[in-house]
């Protein structure tokens, strides 16, 4: 079946206390992307990868650190999380400039 | 800028009528594409419909068709025949060009349908 998975779906953790979310699709796509939602203000990007080895950054980079080693993954590395980075994640793949994009099942974070 | 609007933040219909919801977006590119999502309560962000911007005709998936006015930059989301599994948060999206050649997806802030039985 093709899917993008993340993991956690669910985390709590403090302050400072570095942490990755994983990402990994199954679709042999080139391009993955991390966006980030909060209420009342849609869908924001994060970061791009649009191969492997290449990252931009998107609308919302600060504080946030992604690789991309291998085409199917693309983790999200938080260094340093502070309160304002509580948020629901999602990741999302396509092939480059393909029709849609494939989002994984979001992973909610709370930062206390 | 490229910016999606979608103005209606709440919408409610009775169950088995249509409903419209709103998008309207701005971008210098000749070339975009416009998609609606859905998002349940689940979170889950479930893709509905696409429009490139070169198709003469409006995009339709089963009971979801796409009202697209390239003139007035606008992509309506029709939804005919209601049902109660349609409640949910819908978004609207343009597929952009990025300054370094990539693309990426600019979201509107959504809209919450809700359908009474």
């Amino acid at each position: 079946e093709a899917q993008v998975t993340q993991n956690p779906r669910y985390l709590i953790t403090v302050t400072g206390k570095k942490l990755t979310v994983t990402c990994s699709q199954n679709m042999n796509h080139e391009y993955m992307s991390w966006y980030r939602q909060d209420p009342g203000l849609g869908l924001r990007q994060i970061y791009y990868s649009m191969n492997v080895e290449v990252t931009d950054k998107g609308d919302v980079p600060e504080g946030y650190k992604v690789s991309r080693k291998e085409k199917r993954n693309f983790p999200l590395i938080l260094e340093s999380p502070s309160p304002n980075q509580t948020s629901l994640y999602f990741c999302a793949s396509s092939q480059v400039q393909g029709l849609r994009q494939y989002f994984g099942p979001g992973t909610r974070l709370t930062v206390l | 800028a490229q910016k999606i609007t979608q103005t209606q933040p709440g919408m409610f219909v009775q169950e088995k009528e249509a409903v419209t919801l709103d998008c309207t977006y701005d971008t210098s590119d000749q070339s975009y594409g416009l998609f609606w999502y859905k998002q349940p309560s689940s979170g889950e962000m479930i893709f509905l419909i696409y429009q490139g911007s070169y198709d003469e005709q409006n995009a339709t998936e089963g009971r979801y068709s796409l009202n697209f006015q390239k003139a007035r930059k606008s992509a309506n989301l029709v939804i005919s025949a209601s049902q109660l599994g349609d409640s949910a948060m819908y978004f609207c999206a343009m597929r952009v060009r990025t300054q370094g050649g990539s693309e990426k997806l600019v979201f509107g802030k959504g809209t919450k349908l809700t359908v009474n039985p």
